[in-house]
């Protein structure tokens, strides 16, 4: 079984739309991170959250530690939105690198 | 400057060739790792390198020699490759070790014939 574990795997929706993607993770960590990814390889990061929320611009993060969950929201969702969005952990102490989930296909149409 | 880059962009060699991935970044990150991802496929950390030492080494086939030589700069020695190793490879540098935001370079597509 994965670590860490993302729903959905493709979602398809309205520009506009609002979205939720959903990760969940079995193991102890020390942050969390969301990430995005284009077409052609380019991996951004866009939270590192080890509680709590955090907001920026159309896009807020939610991790719940005690439920091991967290949760990358889209406002008014974009066509330049859609990318592939992966959730991953920083499970160890020390110098440690990061343990990715599968990765959430996101499409916005017109 | 607030970015991580590497070359070549593109790779193609020979099973039998030597080549050699750059990752530079001037940020004063004192972290750097090394993730392989396949098509379709997330990323999975090879190497991580703290303070110019390598910290991390995830059970990687000799055949990836990775190489610190200052704080700004990591390299990775490929010889004797297997086409199963064709793939993403992506850089990522982090300004201390731990769980920090780690910065992400384009990344080098290698592909073994």
């Amino acid at each position: 079984k994965n670590e860490v574990e993302q729903s959905p795997q493709n979602l398809t929706a309205q520009e506009g739309e609002f979205i939720t993607i959903n990760c969940s993770y079995s193991v102890g960590i020390s942050a969390l991170h969301w990430l995005q990814q284009h077409p052609g390889g380019g991996i951004v990061s866009l939270f590192m959250l080890s509680s709590g929320k955090k907001k920026h611009g159309r896009l807020i993060a939610t991790i719940n530690i005690q439920e091991k969950h967290s949760s990358l929201h889209i406002t008014a969702s974009h066509p330049r939105d859609s990318a592939v969005y992966i959730c991953a952990v920083n499970s160890g102490g020390g110098a440690d690198g990061l343990t990715f989930g599968k990765g959430t296909h996101l499409i916005i149409q017109p | 400057d607030t970015e991580v880059t590497q070359t070549p962009k593109h790779l193609v060699m020979g099973m039998t060739n030597k080549k050699s991935l750059k990752c530079e970044q001037h940020m004063g990150h004192r972290a750097m790792y090394w993730y392989k991802q396949k098509a379709k496929k997330p990323p999975e950390l090879m190497f991580v390198y703290s303070y110019e030492k390598l910290s991390i080494n995830e059970s990687v086939p000799s055949r990836f020699s990775p190489e610190c030589p200052n704080s700004s700069l990591l390299n990775l020695h490929l010889h004797a490759l297997q086409p199963e190793d064709s793939a993403l490879y992506l850089c990522a540098s982090s300004p201390r070790q731990g769980p920090d935001t780690q910065y992400f370079g384009p990344g080098t597509r290698l592909t073994v014939l």
